[in-house]
């Protein structure tokens, strides 16, 4: 059963603490992304790769955000130090043959 | 800014009827179109996705494409109270990224 493993499912963490996420796409997909998701904002493009590079980050904030793929089976989502308002549900998905996006259960993260 | 819009809804239908979706998109050059419902609390899931202009059906669903116009849409037969959810329209040109539209609430009323 292939599918996009992300961890944490929930995170809990206090403000200015780091928070890593992880996951790993579906074998065999060369791109990855990486969304937050709020009720205000719906589905927001943070990051993506593709063959382990990365091509936009443009929507990440740059000075404390980070993302990378240290091999084709894990990618990551780096945010230090944490803030409120970074709370929010984090996707992982990974691209298939024909373009589509195959997403992660998500990480909800709490920041107080 | 490339731009998906969607009516955010609520959209409400009785079960049976049809139900409609509708998305636009601003950039000219999006080559590949999806659908994905998303259930509160839980990741969006591919239904369907189409290229070219015209209709595409798979079971209850039929999503149309009119590149001419910019505008795909989501059409749900039958409707069932099961397909209470968020539908998100996304759109890919090869190269860049998804873009994704706010979604669009739909309940199907018993």
């Amino acid at each position: 059963d292939a599918r996009v493993t992300q961890t944490p499912r929930h995170k809990v963490t206090e403000m200015g603490q780091e928070v890593t996420m992880r996951c790993q796409p579906i074998l065999g997909h060369n791109t990855v992304f990486w969304y937050r998701q709020t009720m205000m904002q719906g589905l927001e493009l943070l990051a993506y790769f593709r063959n382990r590079a990365p091509l936009d980050d443009s929507g990440m904030p740059k000075d404390r955000f980070s993302a990378e793929m240290p091999d084709a089976t894990l990618a990551t989502l780096k945010i230090q130090p944490s803030e409120p308002r970074d709370s929010a549900v984090y996707f992982c998905a990974s691209g298939g043959q024909v373009g589509e996006l195959f997403f992660g259960e998500g990480s909800r993260l709490t920041v107080l | 800014q490339k731009e998906v819009e969607q009516n955010s809804g609520p959209l409400s239908v009785p079960e049976g009827a049809i139900a409609s979706l509708n998305c636009t998109y601003s950039d000219r050059g999006s080559q590949s179109f999806f659908w994905y419902r998303q259930y509160s609390g839980k990741s969006p899931e591919l239904i369907m996705f189409i290229y070219s202009n015209g209709d595409k059906e798979d079971g209850r669903f039929t999503a149309q494409l009119n590149k001419a116009s910019q505008y795909v849409s989501l059409l749900i037969r039958d409707s069932q109270p099961s397909d209470s959810a968020t539908y998100l329209c996304a759109v890919n040109n090869y190269g860049q990224n998804f873009v994704f539209g706010p979604g669009t609430r739909l309940s199907v009323l018993p």
